[in-house]
């Protein structure tokens, strides 16, 4: 299977505790994207990297998560002392976008989700 | 007010019926994406369009940036169809902005 895996696949952890969340992407692709998704809602954007410079977070993104993409290929989130709020489907996505003749199909490939419950 | 809205949010047709669901947002975008989500979560792109329409088996869509409308159509519907059906939008950079998406069930 050559798309997008994500790791978990599910989480439940305890209010307080620190998960991490891991994203492989395609193997070719130089954007990777993390969403988030809550239950009967839309996704919403939480951060993206081109390659392994983090180019954009949302203001959804609080110090609490980070996220990381440190050789440009697979990506790690982490949440931090975990509140209820949190429990959610946490999607990670990748698309490839080239710069030459400022081409892009950026057609974005999602993953399965990690679907994290705080209790 | 969301940026992108759809319309139904839920929608239950019976096999065979031309369905309609509905996009209208907001803010200036470079590029409106029709995904399609299953139930355990996993998403699907059907279509980016910036302009006219794109047309893929039986699913066709739509989007007249004037009026910052875009339309997913499916003919012949089937019971596999019924899914969520998530419009978004590409506004700055790659940020998607999703609407809340619509349900659709398919009955024999």
């Amino acid at each position: 299977d050559t798309g997008v895996s994500q790791n978990p696949r599910h989480k439940i952890t305890k209010r307080g505790q620190n998960v991490t969340f891991r994203c492989d992407p395609i193997s070719e692709h130089n954007r990777l994207y993390w969403y988030r998704q809550t239950l009967g809602q839309g996704p919403e954007f939480l951060t993206y990297f081109q390659n392994e410079a983090q180019l954009e977070k949302s203001r959804l993104l609080s110090d609490r998560f980070s996220a990381e993409r440190p050789k440009g290929s697979f990506s790690t989130l982490e949440i931090q002392r975990t509140e209820q709020g949190d429990s959610a489907m946490y999607l990670c996505a990748s698309s490839l976008v080239w710069t030459s003749g400022g081409g892009s199909t950026d057609t974005q490939y999602f993953g399965p989700g990690t679907r994290l419950t705080v209790l | 007010k969301n940026e992108v809205e759809q319309s139904p949010q839920n929608l239950t047709a019976q096999e065979g019926e031309f369905i309609t669901i509905n996009c209208s947002y907001s803010v200036g975008i470079s590029a409106l994406h029709w995904l399609q989500q299953h139930p355990g979560g996993g998403i699907v792109s059907l279509f980016m369009l910036s302009s006219g329409k794109k047309k893929h088996g039986r699913l066709i869509a739509t989007i007249n940036i004037q009026e910052k409308h875009s339309s997913l159509h499916i003919t012949a519907s089937h019971p596999r169809d019924s899914a969520v059906y998530i419009c978004a939008v590409r506004t700055s950079g790659s940020r998607l902005t999703f609407g809340e998406g619509t349900q659709l069930t398919v009955n024999p």
